[in-house]
């Protein structure tokens, strides 16, 4: 079945290093999703990803969506401590009817000031 | 924008007792909801997904006589889960979608429910 794989599972740095997780899927998706879990909190949207190869920012952060539509990264430049928290990638899958989404199981960024 | 509530935040309840939980979208009307489960420092596990006036679809291993899902409007969704156990406690997140069902809209999440069970 479907899956969505999600590196690295933990990632500590110090504050102004960068940061990239990595999302690799078992087939090819319609679109990529990014959600944001700050601790305590719950999931929230930060971006989709549609078309083959797309590169969108959102200030220091870069998104970008593969050729193959099967795999994505996320990059954070000069990471600052209101970055901490659990990223979440989120494919749709192409074949899917009920336009549910296959979650990676995330990556925890800690950040030391 | 889009809010998504879940209520209780917070419930703590003896073995054998059913519990339910709401989810509704504020303001907009959600033709898809989703329920996940979140185990600590875990990704989400989605237990079912439910469109408005039909039944709710599970996700293989997840019990539908445990966890029953209603949802009756466009506006709210309900998971009960019946005769909780120890092991049922888990923070569950319901997850709400505009668009046409089938669609892979955003979903936007509720704040959770901290379910424990005594």
């Amino acid at each position: 079945g479907q899956q969505v794989m999600q590196i690295p599972q933990y990632q500590h740095v110090q504050e102004g290093e960068d940061f990239t997780t990595y999302c690799n899927s078992s087939t090819t998706l319609s679109n990529i999703q990014w959600y944001k879990q700050r601790p305590g909190g719950h999931p929230v949207f930060l971006i989709q990803l549609v078309k083959s190869g797309e590169v969108k920012k959102q200030k220091r952060l870069t998104f970008q969506f593969g050729e193959a539509k099967k795999n994505s990264s996320l990059h954070i430049t000069a990471t600052q401590t209101t970055d901490v928290g659990t990223y979440f990638c989120a494919g749709a899958d192409r074949g899917s009817t009920l336009g549910r989404l296959y979650f990676g199981r995330g990556t925890q960024l800690t950040v030391w000031p | 924008g889009a809010v998504v509530s879940q209520h209780p935040s917070r419930v703590i309840c003896k073995s054998g007792t059913s519990v339910k939980i709401e989810c509704r979208s504020l303001d907009f009307q959600a033709t898809t909801m989703f329920w996940y489960r979140q185990f600590p420092k875990k990704s989400l596990m989605l237990m079912a997904t439910s469109n408005e006036g039909s039944k709710a679809t599970y996700e293989q291993g997840v019990e539908k006589d445990k966890f029953l899902i209603n949802h009756a409007s466009l506006t709210l969704s309900t998971l009960t889960v019946t005769s909780a156990h120890p092991e049922d406690s888990s923070f569950y997140i319901c997850s709400a979608k505009k668009g046409l069902a089938g669609s892979t809209d955003t979903q936007y999440f509720g704040p959770g429910t901290r379910l424990t069970v005594l």
